[in-house]
């Protein structure tokens, strides 16, 4: 098993709904979450970041972890055309000094 | 005000050739990275330096030499290049392991 691993997608949702982006990981991260959105042609940018189990919302986002069945999530509400990119779920090694993406979701968002 | 800035954006080139890019970063972290992106977009990391110190040289061919003279700034040199050295690299920056802030990007083509 890869150490963070993303369902590639593309995930395709209509405006106004919600985007659900899922990660698994095993136990050689430790736990230190992150997600970034990369636009196309573009760098990662950091969305947010989550170190305890539960929901950590930030606006329309909203990060959840679950250590017991090893799953982040990220939550897009009223998804809009702007929020079309590759999502990337990131962890941290379990040394803590390395940090491991997936391989990232893209998420089309249709007007 | 670019807060992680790589130079070249660009470079194409022939195979054999040596090639190097260049990053900086204005925001005080201690910790800078290479990651690379390839045509899956898969993203990987390559080096990373805490305090001028290398802490991370994943299974990265030693053609590939980083350098970084002081924390703001990481440099990647790269010896006979190869049509597989084709990708992104991108330069990252954290304060610690953490949040990453990513530069631009520089797009290698070798031919």
């Amino acid at each position: 098993q890869k150490e963070v691993e993303q369902n590639s997608g593309p995930l395709s949702v209509p405006e106004g709904a919600i985007a659900s982006l899922n990660c698994t990981y095993s136990d050689r991260v430790s736990q230190s979450f992150f997600w970034y959105r990369q636009y196309s042609g573009k760098s990662p940018e950091l969305i947010m970041s989550i170190y305890s189990n539960g929901d950590k919302e930030d606006g329309r986002f909203t990060a959840q972890l679950n250590k017991a069945s090893q799953y982040v999530s990220l939550l897009i509400r009223d998804s809009q055309p702007s929020d079309s990119a590759t999502y990337l779920c990131a962890a941290l090694n379990t040394g803590g000094f390395k940090t491991i993406f997936g391989a990232g979701t893209r998420l089309f968002v249709k007007a | 005000d670019t807060a992680v800035s790589q130079t070249p954006k660009y470079l194409v080139t022939q195979m054999g050739n040596d090639k190097s890019i260049k990053c900086e970063q204005n925001l005080g972290h201690d910790t800078m990275y290479w990651y690379k992106q390839d045509s899956k977009k898969f993203l990987k990391i390559m080096f990373s330096y805490n305090n001028k110190e290398l802490i991370i040289n994943e299974t990265v061919p030693n053609r590939f030499s980083p350098k970084s003279p002081d924390k703001a700034h990481l440099n990647l040199h790269i010896n006979s290049l190869e049509l597989g050295d084709s990708a992104v690299y991108f330069c990252a920056s954290s304060h610690g392991f953490g949040e990453l802030f990513f530069g631009e990007g520089s797009r290698l083509t070798v031919l």
